[in-house]
């Protein structure tokens, strides 16, 4: 299983672009890189998902060079409410029981 | 739309008691899962159950035992209680067990163990 390895956290002003970047250079051929966002006292919420290029949806872009060893999670324009715990998660055709969720990147919003 | 409901989101145990947490979701998924987070760490899978009648061991299962009553309902029990098992629960589902199936999660039920 790929290991990941992301900051443990930063900071950011409102209004900024964010970039969290995730290294995974075991990454196998079927695996996919999948973000999810915590909240405190929530459970992880599903943010984006990808295999390889770029990924765009409503909240995030998610980047993937060609060698696929590592991946970037961009933030558009952060606010106040984007303070939380951004998890980088890299699996594939074993199934969702073979995620491993590590501890994270904690960002914080600075006003 | 409720999702993914856990009861109790609160409890206090002595050691050595034992409780089921519940697990209920509304969205017709296949799979079911259920973790602990410890402070300060990411989530460990303590069982699945990649479809109805099937329940596996995941990371980390001793203490625990599972039950898939349904579709809709995965419970967590804990036959006696100990304070290493004090932790914050998160249940969760996906369509399948498949990793283009996102995992939805509910809110948690905080336990302690005292």
């Amino acid at each position: 299983l790929a290991k990941t390895t992301q900051p443990i956290s930063m900071d950011s002003y409102e209004g900024q672009e964010v970039n969290i970047t995730c290294s995974h250079n075991n990454i196998a051929t079927n695996d996919y890189i999948t973000w999810y966002q915590q909240f405190p006292s929530q459970g992880p919420r599903f943010i984006i998902q990808g295999y390889k290029t770029k990924v765009t949806n409503e909240v995030a872009s998610l980047f993937i060079p060609a060698d696929r060893k590592s991946s970037t999670l961009s933030l558009p324009r952060v606010s106040l409410s984007d303070t939380a715990v951004y998890y980088c998660l890299v699996g594939g055709g074993f199934g969702n029981e073979k995620l491993t969720f590590g501890t994270g990147t904690r960002l914080t919003i600075i006003p | 739309n409720a999702g993914v409901t856990q009861t109790p989101k609160f409890q206090v145990l002595k050691t050595g008691q034992s409780m089921t947490l519940q697990c209920a979701q509304d969205m017709n998924h296949n799979s079911m899962y259920w973790y602990r987070q410890d402070p300060g760490m990411g989530l460990r899978l303590i069982y699945y159950s990649a479809s109805e009648g099937t329940t596996d061991k995941g990371e980390v299962p001793n203490g625990y035992n599972v039950s898939r009553l349904n579709k809709r309902e995965f419970s967590l029990r804990l036959e006696s209680a100990a304070p290493s098992q004090t932790s914050v629960y998160f249940c969760a589902s996906s369509t399948d067990r498949g990793i283009n199936s996102p995992l939805h999660f509910g809110n948690g039920t905080r336990l302690t163990v005292t």
